[in-house]
């Protein structure tokens, strides 16, 4: 597609349950981050794929947070057992293994009750 | 992580005056990007430097990065209404050149 595409834009979940969100990076692209984004605050490292060597996993901040990448397409970053303090905006970035420009999409916002 | 301190937090100006965000870093840096967020919106990127003393311009814009490679800046002359928003830096790590870690971001209000 034109730019990088996430999905679901919004979802609310209840504590405890798990939750799915899903990154189209742009096509070509590489190179994918996660960002976790809490209102009002910076961007959260969580995990970086580059082609097919070992993700950077050392932004996860639990073992309730794992994440996928299909080859050098689609991510999918998944949340077990959610808590209340994993409400946030996650982010999902791309760029070219040698190019300087990232791109983000619009981002996931997840709201835990 | 790596800590990247970014300074002001908060930044008001009338339209017409210059702003700048400072970044730092405690350790040497392979590289530093420069992104734009609005409100309600995803950061878009700006700039990356790379170079030790770079300097980079776009058009109202100006990028620096330290000669040390531990600190940057960005500096907006004659801001305007349009400029509105928060700023971060991300700063690349030495030996990765492709993992960043963010600033805590300088918000840009400005008056008309």
């Amino acid at each position: 597609g034109a730019g990088v595409s996430q999905s679901p834009s919004n979802k609310v979940t209840e504590k405890g349950k798990d939750v799915e969100l899903r990154c189209d990076p742009i096509s070509g692209h590489t190179a994918l981050y996660w960002y976790r984004q809490r209102l009002g605050q910076g961007l959260e490292f969580l995990i970086y794929f580059q082609g097919n060597s070992a993700p950077d996993k050392s932004g996860l901040p639990s073992d309730r947070f794992s994440a996928e990448r299909t080859g050098e397409s689609v991510s999918t970053l998944t949340i077990q057992r959610t808590q209340q303090e994993d409400s946030a905006v996650y982010l999902c970035a791309s760029r070219t293994g040698h190019g300087d420009t990232i791109y983000f999409g619009e981002g996931s916002w997840l709201t835990v009750v | 992580g790596q800590q990247v301190m970014q300074i002001p937090q908060y930044q008001h100006v009338q339209e017409g005056e210059d702003f700048t965000t400072y970044c730092n870093s405690s350790t040497t840096l392979s590289n530093i990007q420069w992104y734009k967020q609005r409100p309600g919106g995803h950061p878009v990127f700006l700039i990356q430097l790379v170079k030790s003393g770079e300097v980079k311009k776009q058009k109202r814009l100006t990028f620096q990065f330290g000669e040390a490679k531990k600190n940057s800046s960005l500096h907006i002359t004659a801001t305007q209404t349009t400029d509105v928003g928060t700023y971060f830096c991300a700063a690349g790590q030495e030996g990765n050149f492709n993992k960043f870690y963010f600033g805590s971001g300088t918000k840009l209000n400005v008056k008309p």
